[in-house]
């Protein structure tokens, strides 16, 4: 069974600065898709940015971007410039083709002031 | 543009009671319906997907049921709640055919069964 992990729990870091989140998955599968996921403070939850396993390029949204490394089963993501809105619990997700989405345990990240 | 509604918002219920979530989708059609829980910082617990209209999948065993009695509406279910239902709920959709489809949320239904 596929599982995905997220060691760090929680994470802190000053505005205007760079911070890195972890996720590591397990899976058997070559086609899938990842998925980071923000869920502010009593907010909707939306996709951040989003990584096909097929393309070796790096997705980049902005100021998030991933490190995708597939052998290593590692799907990080950067934040760059930290802003206090982006404040909130951060879900690492994959899917495979055809199936339903693994979540992962969240981080909660503060961005302070 | 699609958008997904859910609610009640929040809700406090007595053990015992029955409950009634609602989910809908505008703007798309035949679309992958989700029901998660959440708890209190913790991950996303798939409850139940569908495919289609009476088409219900559940994942894990548990006091709640869901229906889709129309292509856009999925709504969770409970006869007889338990204190264990208390949570943070959420109704998602995907692209039913779109298999790269992202996962789209609602704003969520928090349960507190007292």
């Amino acid at each position: 069974a596929q599982t995905v992990t997220q060691s760090q729990p929680e994470m802190s870091v000053q505005e205007a600065e760079t911070v890195t989140l972890s996720c590591t998955y397990d899976t058997s599968e070559s086609n899938y898709y990842l998925f980071w996921y923000k869920q502010p403070p009593s907010r909707q939850m939306i996709l951040v940015i989003r990584q096909e396993a097929y393309k070796q390029q790096n997705a980049t949204e902005n100021r998030f971007s991933v490190n995708f490394q597939k052998a290593a089963k590692s799907f990080s993501l950067k934040i760059s410039d930290s802003q206090l809105g982006d404040t909130a619990m951060y879900f690492c997700a994959f899917r495979h083709y055809g199936q339903n989405f693994v979540f992962g345990p969240g981080t909660r990240l503060s961005v302070l002031p | 543009s699609q958008t997904i509604h859910q609610w009640p918002a929040t809700l406090v219920q007595p053990v015992g009671s029955p409950l009634s979530l609602e989910c809908t989708v505008e703007g798309t059609s035949n679309p992958n319906l989700y029901w998660y829980r959440q708890a209190a910082g913790r991950g996303l617990q798939l409850l139940f997907y569908s495919i289609g209209i009476d088409q219900i999948s559940s994942e894990v065993p548990q006091n709640l049921s869901a229906s889709r009695p129309q292509d856009r509406q999925f709504i969770l279910s409970s006869k007889k709640l338990l204190l264990s239902d208390s949570g943070f709920y959420l109704c998602a959709w995907s692209v039913r055919l779109g298999e790269a489809g992202e996962l789209f949320f609602g704003e969520g239904s928090r349960l507190t069964v007292l």
